[in-house]
């Protein structure tokens, strides 16, 4: 089963942006839909949007587009989520997933450890 | 876009009890598109049920999925120390539940 091992925790001022990375280990993107979820501190689940690797067209939520990008890089195996203008609302931990097919409206089988991104002046 | 809500809450259970979640949603969920998550602090979400009913690999018997339409449930037939956690059900794609927190009494 393929591990997805996200970049490291992240502090940002307002105004910058960050980028996450996920990197599938013991296996590939191939055949299987990326997405992102993202969850404030004590509450829940938010999707942000996903894509399917390696030439899909990224799907974003409403709330995110013009300020989020996600691509992948297929010869390394690691899918990226570039949030920007960022501010103290984006803090949260933001999560890798892999849908259960090449769909990126599907269920979501295996998960990265998250990356805590902290915006802060 | 649908809306998923869920009950309760919170839940507070025994060990060996058995636990009862509700995801109602406010239009009907296309082919039984509904999964369900569990979710223990500090860790990343872990898929339970897949197409409603379907559990994942690995994941024991005593967690079971129903419902269709609008609304579903998540059955825990035996509460084990392990399973106190947050559960969420999924619309597939943008939709989550708020989450039901399952807690020992």
């Amino acid at each position: 089963q393929v591990q997805l091992v996200q970049s490291g925790v992240e502090v940002k001022k307002p105004g910058s942006s960050v980028k996450v990375s996920c990197r599938a280990s013991g296996g590939t993107f191939s055949n299987h839909a990326i997405i992102w979820v993202r969850q404030a501190p004590g509450q829940g689940l938010e999707w942000m949007g996903g894509l399917i690797p390696p030439f899909g067209t990224p799907f974003y939520a409403q709330k995110f587009q013009g300020r989020v990008t996600m691509s992948t890089d297929e010869s390394t195996s690691i899918a990226y989520m570039d949030l920007s203008r960022l501010r103290s609302e984006d803090t949260a931990v933001y999560y890798c997933a892999r849908a259960g097919a090449r769909l990126v409206l599907y269920y979501y089988e295996d998960w990265g450890q998250g990356t805590l991104v902290a915006v802060s002046s | 876009e649908i809306v998923l809500t869920q009950s309760p809450g919170t839940l507070s259970l025994s060990p060996g009890e058995r636990a009862t979640l509700s995801c109602r949603a406010s239009q009907s969920v296309s082919s039984s598109h509904l999964a369900w998550y569990q979710q223990k602090p500090g860790r990343a979400p872990s898929l339970l049920i897949y197409g409603a009913s379907s559990r994942a690999t690995g994941i024991p018997d005593r967690f079971s999925g129903s419902g269709s339409g609008t609304d579903f449930t998540l059955t825990i037939s035996r509460l084990e120390p392990e399973d106190f956690a947050v559960y969420y059900c999924q619309q597939y794609g943008q939709t989550f539940g708020q989450g039901t927190k399952v807690e020992i009494k």
